[in-house]
């Protein structure tokens, strides 16, 4: 079955730029998708079809994607940013369903 | 602007049934595809099932096929999830969601959750 994997955790410091990775098989066929979740809070998307942010996601917030590999990229992180980030896909190999990575939590301090 | 509210989770014994409804405003709730979302407390989301704008599109996690049955309701701009022959592992919170698109599987727009607890 189709999986996203993410590494557990990202710390860096306010201004820093922080990279958040997303792995997949079907990623170079399939768009990938970033959610945020802050504490207690439902998710926000945060970038679409690999590199586009929705109207209200900060320019600081980019995606890219290459190969296996996708990327959330914080540039100058701030405090607020800290929370838990998804990334998802959609595989369509058989019945079409939705795959969320297991989550990065990025810590700004 | 877009609400979407979710409703009917409750604390239920394993093997047995609940409803789930999300009710929608703010948009043109007939145009878009909805979806449910799942998280066990402290853990990570997971995709549950959607439904196009017709309900001729639906899909569900292998988790939850053949147990759980999504609908919409377009003249009430509800979306729903029955789910039956609970499980321990079914414990979480649902989030509704709403699709960009008619038929898309990503979502722009959640609720704010709705929590299923499933105990003897």
């Amino acid at each position: 079955s189709y999986e996203l994997t993410q590494s557990p955790s990202v710390s860096v410091s306010p201004g820093q730029t922080a990279r958040i990775n997303c792995s997949g098989d079907m990623l170079p066929k399939k768009y990938a998708y970033w959610y945020q979740q802050k504490s207690g809070q439902a998710p926000v998307l945060v970038i679409y079809e690999d590199t586009k942010r929705p109207s209200g996601t900060p320019e600081r917030f980019s995606g890219s994607s290459s190969g296996t590999m996708a990327t959330l990229t914080i540039s100058g992180a701030q405090v607020e940013d800290e929370a838990d980030y998804y990334c998802y896909s959609i595989d369509n190999s058989g019945d079409r369903r939705g795959v969320f990575g297991s989550g990065t939590k990025v810590t700004v301090l | 602007e877009v609400h979407l509210v979710e409703s009917g989770g409750d604390l239920v014994q394993p093997g047995r049934s609940l409803r789930l409804s999300c009710t929608a405003s703010g948009f043109i709730f007939d145009d878009y595809a909805m979806h449910w979302v799942r998280q066990v407390p402290g853990k990570g989301l997971e995709w549950v099932s959607g439904i196009g704008w017709k309900s001729n599109s639906i899909g569900y996690a292998d988790s939850v096929k053949g147990r759980f049955t999504i609908s919409r309701d377009n003249a009430k701009n509800s979306l729903f999830l029955q789910m039956n022959s609970l499980r321990l592992e079914d414990t979480a919170m649902y989030y509704c969601a709403k699709a960009p698109r008619a038929e898309s599987y990503y979502f722009d727009y959640w609720g704010q959750g709705t929590l299923v607890t499933v105990s003897s």
